[in-house]
């Protein structure tokens, strides 16, 4: 079945460093892979799509990176800030309609 | 404000007690999803809707059903709750299926079955 990991531990950064998540995944090569912001007890909240014809995409401070060979997405934050802390989450398409989550990576980011 | 919302957003019930739980967006987007959202276990969908009268099972479907008579609402109802089903419920949209388009998330809805 299809298996999406992501760090399991709590990832502890300096502010001002570059924070990168991974999120690797098995069984399945899907077309798109999203990234996802969660603030405790709130709704997830996209941050970036990329397509599996993209290496990289940007956006502000935030870089995604797909590689379908080693079926695994990146997700940097640069320059990170405190308000930067909160758990990410990547979603693939796992079925027909069906989307699937990682069960996130919590970011916290020091002064 | 394009959004989606849920009701109530807390819910203490009690087992055999049937419940609905409402979703509405406001974008005319297509497709509308249910999660679950429990500790170690991450967000797992429960049924989904491609369009009006369009439904269908998700990861964890046992103990809920849902409806799409309109195309902005997407109750999810629990005929019998149990204390399994005390979680985390998010209702989300999007414009179509798939991960093409990005999930528009609502505030969920904490529902604890006693």
């Amino acid at each position: 079945s299809q298996k999406i990991e992501q760090n399991s531990e709590a990832l502890n950064i300096q502010e001002g460093k570059t924070a990168t998540l991974t999120c690797n995944y098995t069984n399945y090569s899907p077309a798109y892979l999203q990234w996802y912001r969660q603030d405790p007890g709130r709704g997830p909240v996209f941050l970036l799509l990329i397509r599996e014809n993209e290496k990289e995409k940007r956006k502000e401070r935030l870089k995604v990176t797909f590689d379908t060979t080693l079926k695994q997405s990146l997700f940097h934050i640069t320059a990170s800030q405190p308000a930067d802390s909160a758990t990410y989450l990547c979603a693939l398409e796992t079925g027909y309609s069906t989307l699937t989550f990682g069960k996130g990576t919590m970011l916290l980011v020091s002064p | 404000e394009a959004q989606v919302t849920q009701n109530p957003r807390y819910l203490i019930t009690v087992t055999g007690k049937k419940l609905t739980v409402t979703c509405s967006q406001n974008m005319n987007h297509e497709y509308m999803s249910w999660y679950r959202q429990d500790p170690g276990l991450g967000l797992r969908q429960i049924y989904y809707s491609m369009n009006v009268e369009v439904t269908d099972k998700g990861d964890v479907p046992e103990g809920y059903k849902v409806s799409r008579k309109e195309k902005r609402n997407f109750p999810l109802i629990l005929e019998s709750p149990s204390p399994n089903q005390t979680s985390l419920y998010f209702c989300a949209s999007s414009l179509r299926s798939g991960l093409a388009y990005e999930q528009y998330f609502g505030p969920g809805t904490r529902l604890t079955v006693t």
